[in-house]
């Protein structure tokens, strides 16, 4: 069974850092690209970035450049977001998503990480 | 930025009737290669999203027939044919063809 699964819920306090992970198993891994998109609670989806298959390559969206980290490790079939220098207005659940090369959809989801920033 | 405009937002729907939500890009999602890059997504409550239509018109594997989508230039539709109790969600249309990949504001449908 294909499957992406998230660590658990994080709580944080203001200006700290935060690393999501994302285990891919029942596929392969190094074949795709992973995305990640978050959701502050009640509003809509917005796109942080994807990491290449490879690992060598990502693309951040310019609203997370400089506090985002995305990172992959083929060996253990994981990607992995790190967010620093948090705020309130990053609380929201963080997904991971699977792209397949050429297609450009994200066709499997994992189930989403609750992030809360607060002091 | 590409940006995604969807209506309307919220659509109460009639188990069995049809229903349709509306995305516009503002601009063209075609592709040299001839591929529009715009997918149909549904968070049903409480879920993560999943996929219902890539590339404009492709059905996902696994998603019932009830569910087209169609596009023409920067306009695009997500028609369900007959609607069923489990449809309920936020409807999402999202365009993959540069980044930063860019979601509509999203379609809440809600049964009557």
């Amino acid at each position: 069974q294909e499957q992406l699964v998230q660590s658990g819920m994080e709580v944080k306090k203001p200006g700290a850092t935060v690393t999501v992970s994302c285990a891919a198993s029942g596929f392969r891994f190094s074949d795709y690209y992973i995305h990640w998109v978050r959701q502050v609670p009640g509003q809509g989806l917005e796109w942080m970035g994807w990491i290449h298959p490879n690992g060598r390559v990502t693309e951040y969206a310019q609203s997370f450049q400089g506090r985002v980290t995305m990172t992959r490790d083929t060996s253990f079939s994981t990607a992995y977001m790190e967010l620093r220098r948090l705020t309130s207005d990053d609380t929201a659940v963080y997904y991971c998503a699977r792209d397949p090369p050429t297609e450009q959809t994200f066709d499997l989801w994992g189930q989403g990480t609750l992030v809360t920033v607060s002091s | 930025e590409i940006v995604m405009t969807q209506s309307p937002l919220s659509l109460p729907v009639t188990p069995g009737e049809p229903a349709s939500i509306s995305c516009r890009s503002s601009q063209s999602l075609l592709k040299s290669s001839g591929y529009i890059y715009l997918d149909w997504y549904l968070q049903k409550p409480g879920r993560s999203p999943q996929v219902l239509i890539s590339l404009g018109s492709n059905r996902a594997s696994g998603v019932p027939d009830r569910f087209s989508g169609s596009a023409s230039g920067t306009d695009f539709t997500l028609n369900i044919s007959r609607v069923e109790p489990e449809d309920v969600g936020v409807y999402y249309c999202m365009q993959a063809l540069q980044p930063p990949w860019t979601f509509g504001q999203g379609t809440k449908v809600e049964i009557k």
